[in-house]
């Protein structure tokens, strides 16, 4: 399975935009960049995912890079519902379309 | 959005006996479900993937005699810990998806083995 690096924490002010890395160095051409969030005691919710082009919802935007050997989720205006862990995952069509969690990124929003 | 369900939220259980987990997607045909666990202040960790009508795959390390799936539908799949212990005490979630595209999870069951 294709790994993902992403930092342990990260803060935020209330109201500012955050900016999410994720370091996946070894993709591959099939894999689609998938980003879920998960708030304490609750299943993980799907952010946002792509495969070569930005990509933007109403909760956020994924930017890629060109060589696709790192994304950041880019949430515009952090909110304190924002807080939780974000996990950054590739997804592999060609292996039964499973998710490997990694250990994410725990995003504080101070207010 | 799809939205999956999950039954019952919290469970609490004598060690030895068996507990039945339901997961079910509420406003759609899932081809496949998937199980995860996760412990405290750890990642979810994937247990099996199940597609409907035939035997769930189970990840390497994941006992298929005591995680026991049942995929009988397109909108149910039960997880049942058989023989519970206090080391199976963990959140248990479900996620559901349409051909393959993105995972729609549930909202986890916590399972505590007295």
């Amino acid at each position: 399975d294709a790994k993902t690096t992403q930092p342990n924490s990260m803060e935020s002010n209330e109201e500012e935009p955050v900016h999410l890395p994720c370091n996946h160095s070894t993709i591959s051409g099939t894999d689609y960049i998938h980003w879920y969030r998960q708030l304490p005691s609750q299943g993980p919710e799907y952010v946002i995912h792509g495969l070569t082009s930005n990509v933007n919802n109403r909760m956020a935007s994924l930017a890629i890079a060109e060589d696709r050997k790192s994304s950041t989720l880019i949430l515009h205006r952090a909110t304190l519902r924002d807080a939780a862990v974000y996990y950054c995952i590739l997804r592999d069509v060609d292996y039964g379309n499973k998710l490997v969690f990694g250990a994410g990124t725990i995003l504080r929003v101070k207010s | 959005g799809a939205v999956v369900s999950q039954h019952p939220s919290r469970v609490i259980c004598k060690s030895g006996t068996s507990v039945k987990i339901e997961c079910r997607s509420l406003d759609f045909q899932a081809t496949t479900m998937f199980w995860y666990r996760q412990f405290p202040k750890q990642s979810l960790m994937l247990m099996a993937t199940s597609n409907e009508g035939s035997k769930a795959t189970y990840e390497q390390g994941v006992e298929k005699d005591k995680f026991l799936i049942n995929h009988a539908s397109l909108t149910l799949s039960t997880l049942t810990v058989t023989s519970a212990h206090p080391e199976d005490s963990s959140f248990y979630i479900c996620s559901a998806s349409i051909q393959g595209n993105e995972q729609f999870f549930g909202p986890g069951t916590r399972l505590t083995v007295l």
